[in-house]
């Protein structure tokens, strides 16, 4: 069966630190890959996702970046955060079938506290 | 543009009563539309789809294309769908477009 890893899974990092989060999925090939940050009454915003290997497309213009460098994994990262990079992030996973939208399976998420 | 309004970011009702979790979406083509959910302590997950027509833990979702909406109903709450919701549009690209979430709290 397909499983979807986010780690770490709290993570509380000084302002202008730097930030590596990774997500890896198991069990599948070829998934679309997303990252999300869930913030109180914001609801989920797509950040980036990825549709192949190397390939990236960004949702909302900010200072994280997002890189996908074998299959199955995805890496959220910033070089400088900021304060209002705090919050829920969910990786999520999605069978590609080439039509639309099937579904989308998330990951535990991990909290980032930017202090 | 694709958008996904959901009205009420918290809803309460008692146990045994009928909710509706109101969803509205702007989209000109032919839209998919989800509801998920999260439980306390519990991943996001899928709770239904549209198209398939199901009526999953109570819960059903009609898409009224002419009023732009795909609220979702049950007909007598219980305590345990208390969780937060998420209405969800797709068109034709590979992501999804998701409302703002609604709580859902059931008194017992």
């Amino acid at each position: 069966s397909q499983t979807i890893h986010q780690w770490p899974a709290t993570l509380v990092q000084p302002v202008g630190s730097p930030l590596s989060l990774e997500c890896t999925v198991e069990g599948t090939s070829n998934p679309n890959l997303y990252w999300y940050r869930q913030a109180a009454g914001r609801g989920l915003q797509l950040l980036f996702y990825s549709v192949g290997i190397g390939q990236i497309s960004s949702e909302v213009p900010q200072n994280l970046s997002a890189s996908r460098p074998q299959d199955r994994q995805f890496i959220l990262s910033s070089k400088k955060l900021l304060l209002s990079d705090s919050g829920f992030y969910l990786c999520a996973w999605e069978p590609r079938t080439g039509v639309g939208v099937y579904e989308q399976y998330f990951g535990p998420g991990t909290r980032l506290t930017v202090t | 543009a694709q958008r996904v309004t959901q009205p009420e970011k918290l809803l309460s009702v008692f146990k045994g009563a009928p909710v509706e979790l109101k969803c509205n979406y702007s989209y000109s083509g032919s839209p998919e539309l989800f509801w998920y959910v999260q439980y306390s302590r519990q991943r996001l997950q899928l709770l239904l789809r549209h198209i398939s027509r199901e009526s999953i833990k109570g819960f059903t979702a009609d898409l009224n294309k002419g009023e732009t909406s795909f609220h979702l109903k049950k007909p007598f709450a219980q305590e345990e769908d208390s969780a937060m919701y998420y209405c969800a549009l797709s068109g034709d690209t590979d992501k999804l477009i998701f409302g703002t979430g609604t709580r859902l709290q059931v008194f017992p």
